[in-house]
């Protein structure tokens, strides 16, 4: 049973240019979380989705930042026009309810 | 507001003693607690959890104790092995409104020869 699955794992952009990051959630699991992870601090919330609904995006930045979850395919995380302030390790989960949550691997992103 | 605290950044110990991992949480309306274990590069993985109505799981060589008059709990790996070295995250959530988890900073575990 494959674990969660974020692609890519590094990816580099400049400012300006959009980012978009990609989880593919355990099988049979139907909630995706994202988080984001600054250098030397914790794991932060960001939004948590179910197929094709946003269930909280309490955590997410009101601007450039936008999430979704189709009935088909992976999640997505999508930024906008990056910024520096926006280099992290960004962490997609997914569970089966509300329950445990498993961890992909994390994507790197580095804005130039 | 760091609502999960792990007051310790960093922590030595030596291989085959035990190793005693704390947090602190701040909202009382936490009900449901874990930690997870990350190496570097990696996602975290899931280590052990315990709901409110407990004070103690057991999971091996990990134990979880939580202390709700002091919103305290404490992970115990015992006996610690150097593959355990990595930082350890505790997390906290509370089941009844939200699925989301609040992480504390984490802790740097070392476990030396």
């Amino acid at each position: 049973n494959a674990g969660v699955m974020q692609n890519p794992r590094h990816l580099v952009r400049r400012r300006g240019q959009e980012a978009r990051l990609r989880c593919s959630p355990m099988k049979g699991h139907s909630h995706v979380y994202w988080y984001r992870q600054l250098p030397e601090e914790g794991l932060k919330f960001m939004v948590y989705l179910q197929k094709e609904n946003i269930i909280d995006e309490s955590g997410m930045p009101k601007e450039r930042f936008s999430a979704e979850f189709p009935k088909e395919g992976p999640s997505i995380l999508r930024i906008q026009q990056v910024v520096r302030g926006d280099s992290a390790a960004y962490f997609c989960a997914s569970s089966p309810l509300q329950e445990t949550q498993y961890f992909g691997p994390g994507t790197r992103l580095l804005v130039l | 507001d760091q609502q999960v605290k792990q007051n310790s950044p960093s922590l030595s110990v030596q291989e085959g003693r035990i190793s005693i991992l704390n947090c602190d949480y701040t909202n009382s309306m936490f009900d449901y607690f874990l930690w997870y274990k990350k190496y570097p590069a990696e996602g975290p993985t899931f280590l052990i959890s315990i709901s409110s109505i407990k004070d103690k799981n057991e999971d091996g060589r990990f134990t979880v104790f939580l202390n709700k008059s002091a919103k305290h709990l404490s992970l115990h790996i015992v006996p610690s092995q150097p593959g355990d070295s990595a930082v350890y995250f505790c997390a906290a959530k509370n089941t009844g409104t939200a699925s989301k988890l609040t992480f504390g900073t984490g802790t740097r575990l070392q476990v030396t020869l």
